[in-house]
């Protein structure tokens, strides 16, 4: 069975600019989610979709952030105007969906260095 | 309020038992993780203990809850230079009928001959 998948795996930007990053989930997972792992940090998270719903965007920056899912497969997070301070790790993840054992199941990651 | 703490660093010889400890703060978490992070790669699920069970077992891992304390630990057995990594202990409370991660900073586990 496939994985989640994320591209790219690496991304360096200067501040001010725009990066986008794209996620592919478990066939059959109908819970996406996107964290950002800080170096020396868990994973904090930003969004949570439910299909093509967002359940919980409370973490989000939306001033600068935004993620979409559409067809409630496939996501894409993206990053305008990026600050310094948004260099991290950005994981995603996928369940079930169901409400009791509901497993997430990582990517492997986007690094973003942001000069 | 949600927070789950764990100490940072442990370095252990090979062939020893590792214990990291990890404490959580939510009492609505149905469920507590582990998960595990080797270099540049994503969270692998380790295992994951129900709130209503003292202990898990599972080959050289074992998990200890105490839901009073608020205190979970992971043991692994026989410890192998491929089980060092960083570890990540998760809570998961209830968040609008939908549960969420709340992860540790994790503890970096050093194994050394």
């Amino acid at each position: 069975e496939a994985g989640v998948a994320q591209s790219p795996r690496y991304k360096i930007i200067e501040k001010r600019q725009s990066v986008a990053f794209w996620c592919n989930p478990i066939s059959g997972h109908a819970t996406l989610y996107w964290y950002q792992q800080i170096l020396g940090q868990g994973p904090k998270l930003l969004i949570q979709f439910q299909n093509n719903g967002v359940v919980d965007d409370s973490q989000l920056p939306k001033d600068r952030f935004s993620a979409e899912r559409l067809k409630g497969v496939d996501s894409t997070l993206k990053i305008q105007p990026a600050k310094l301070e948004d260099s991290a790790v950005y994981l995603c993840a996928s369940s079930l969906g169901q409400l009791d054992t509901d497993t997430q199941y990582f990517g492997p990651g986007t690094r973003l260095t942001v000069l | 309020g949600e927070d789950v703490e764990q100490s940072l660093f442990l370095s252990v010889r090979e062939g020893d038992s590792s214990v990291i400890n990890c404490t959580y703060t939510d009492s609505s978490s149905t469920y507590l993780y582990w998960y595990k992070q080797e270099p540049g790669a994503g969270l692998q699920l380790l295992t994951y203990i129900f709130s209503n069970m003292d202990m898990k077992q599972d080959q050289r891992l074992t998990v200890l809850l105490n839901k009073k304390d608020k205190h979970l630990s992971l043991r692994i057995a026989d410890t192998q230079t491929g089980d060092s990594a960083i570890y990540f202990c998760a809570e998961s409370p209830l968040s609008g009928g939908y549960n969420k991660l709340i992860f540790g900073a994790g503890t970096r586990l050093a194994v050394h001959p």
